[in-house]
């Protein structure tokens, strides 16, 4: 069972625009996210996070929302530069006391920018 | 931050041996985690590695498959024994501080191909 999901495997846009990406989750019990970009032959980086008590972090020109009746989070990226091409995931906690974060990722999207 | 270096980045081998995966954090850490990325599909936890006493599996995976060392903070090795075809994927290690809202670095994996 695929408890968070990324529907799209792949995402084309514009250099200047602006990318959405999406990820559903179907635990209720979830209450952090995290978005992490990965190049290839690299690990995964992380990029932004939040928590369930908000609905909205900025970190520049990344934007995370959070839409916790619809199990939904999206991230925005805003203008897209052609260093943003990369697999993105999202992934999803339940934050145990001391903790103790497990991981539960999408299997990704694939994001290009095109100059 | 935390900067996560894994031994061997890849390695090809055959039916039925072993391979010893090594990852080593640059400074002391609380949490240790070992994940499996198989070809197409998201990260999957395979266990978390626990200093000074036995892992903890993830639904899944077991010890004699893939046991785990992790002799102090920094280190940590994964064993994928008796290999298999299905074996094949990225495995990564990541790392965090423990603490509540604490992010997860990842190392840059290593990249297994068994014949």
């Amino acid at each position: 069972d695929q408890q968070v999901k990324q529907n799209s495997p792949s995402l084309s846009v514009q250099e200047g625009r602006i990318s959405i990406l999406n990820c559903d989750y179907t635990n209720s019990m979830f209450d952090y996210f995290l978005w992490y970009k990965k190049y290839p032959a690299e690990g995964p980086t992380f990029l932004i996070s939040i928590s369930s008590i908000k609905d909205k972090n900025e970190d520049g020109r990344f934007t995370v929302f959070l839409n916790k009746s619809a199990k939904h989070l999206s991230l925005h990226i805003v203008p897209s530069q052609p260093g943003d091409s990369a697999v993105y995931f999202c992934a999803a906690s339940v934050l145990l006391g001391g903790g103790n974060e497990k991981l539960t990722f999408g299997t990704g999207t694939r994001l290009t920018i095109i100059p | 931050s935390a900067v996560i270096s894994q031994k061997p980045s890849r390695d090809i081998c055959q039916r039925g041996t072993s391979l010893t995966i090594q990852c080593q954090v640059d400074s002391q850490v609380t949490m240790m985690f070992w994940y499996r990325q198989q070809p197409g599909q998201s990260l999957t936890l395979i266990a978390t590695a626990n200093q000074g006493s036995e892992a903890t599996y993830e639904s899944g995976f077991v010890i004699d498959k893939f046991p785990i060392s992790r002799p102090n903070l920094t280190f940590s090795t994964l064993t994928v024994s008796n290999m298999s075809p299905e074996d094949s994927s990225i495995y990564l290690c990541s790392a965090s501080r423990g603490e509540i809202t604490d992010t997860q670095y990842f190392g840059p994996g290593t990249r297994l191909t068994v014949l």
